[in-house]
């Protein structure tokens, strides 16, 4: 996982309720991700920031925002707005843009 | 629309077994691609990066083939151990300044090793 921490590990909220994930890297990188994985599908993009207060919506971003304030900080709030926020919820980062990501141990949300 | 197809989805194999798994690929242009592992509950962990030029690339006991004109990619396991139980995810790079359509992953091929 290497310096990349997510937090919580399993996470419960009920529908209509917002929550926001954690993500925290110490290795100076300047690109920091959020992907979400169901079972049998590849990971799909959600948000990148490539530098500190900038950030893109990925393949998926409604219904999700995201805040990059400092450099070692991307948290991502999955809003009432998305339909199936039940998923697991993983945050990568890297030096720049197309090189090697690094992913954190990941968060799994339960909405019921 | 760039896409990555792995197969099996999934493979049970025995303790001390070798085993290929298969990705192939619809990603234009090519800049690399990479194998994941992925414990359940876990990130996913690079475990070989190939790019054009390479066909072979090997980490300990895992060996990655690349075969760029036929856009395929093989793993290849060798002597399995009960802790290579996990996912194996192939992601493919495009070359492009967007981070949003820089990686596409496939949906991984999942193995248990028995004892």
């Amino acid at each position: 996982d290497g310096g990349i921490t997510q937090s919580p590990k399993y996470l419960f909220r009920k529908e209509g309720q917002n929550v926001t994930l954690s993500c925290e890297q110490n290795l100076n990188h300047d690109a920091m991700y959020w992907y979400r994985q169901d079972p049998g599908q590849g990971l799909r993009l959600i948000y990148y920031s490539q530098i500190v207060n900038d950030f893109q919506k990925g393949d998926i971003a409604e219904g999700y925002s995201v805040s990059r304030e400092k450099k070692e900080s991307f948290p991502l709030t999955v809003t009432s707005a998305q339909k199936n926020p039940t998923a697991f919820y993983l945050c990568a980062s890297s030096i720049g843009i197309g090189v090697e990501q690094y992913f954190g141990p990941g968060t799994r949300l339960t909405v019921t | 629309k760039n896409q990555v197809e792995q197969s099996p989805q999934s493979l049970i194999i025995l303790e001390g077994k070798n085993c290929t798994l298969q990705c192939n690929y619809t990603v234009s242009p090519f800049s690399n691609l990479r194998w994941y592992k992925q414990d359940t509950g876990r990130g996913p962990v690079s475990l070989t990066i190939m790019t054009f030029s390479e066909n072979t690339k090997s980490n300990g006991r895992y060996t990655a083939t690349l075969d760029a004109d036929t856009k395929q990619s093989s793993l290849h396991i060798t002597a399995s151990q009960l802790s290579d139980s996990a996912s194996y995810i192939c992601v493919v790079s495009a070359r492009d300044n967007n981070a949003g359509n820089m990686l596409t992953f496939g949906g991984g091929t999942r193995l248990m090793v028995k004892p």
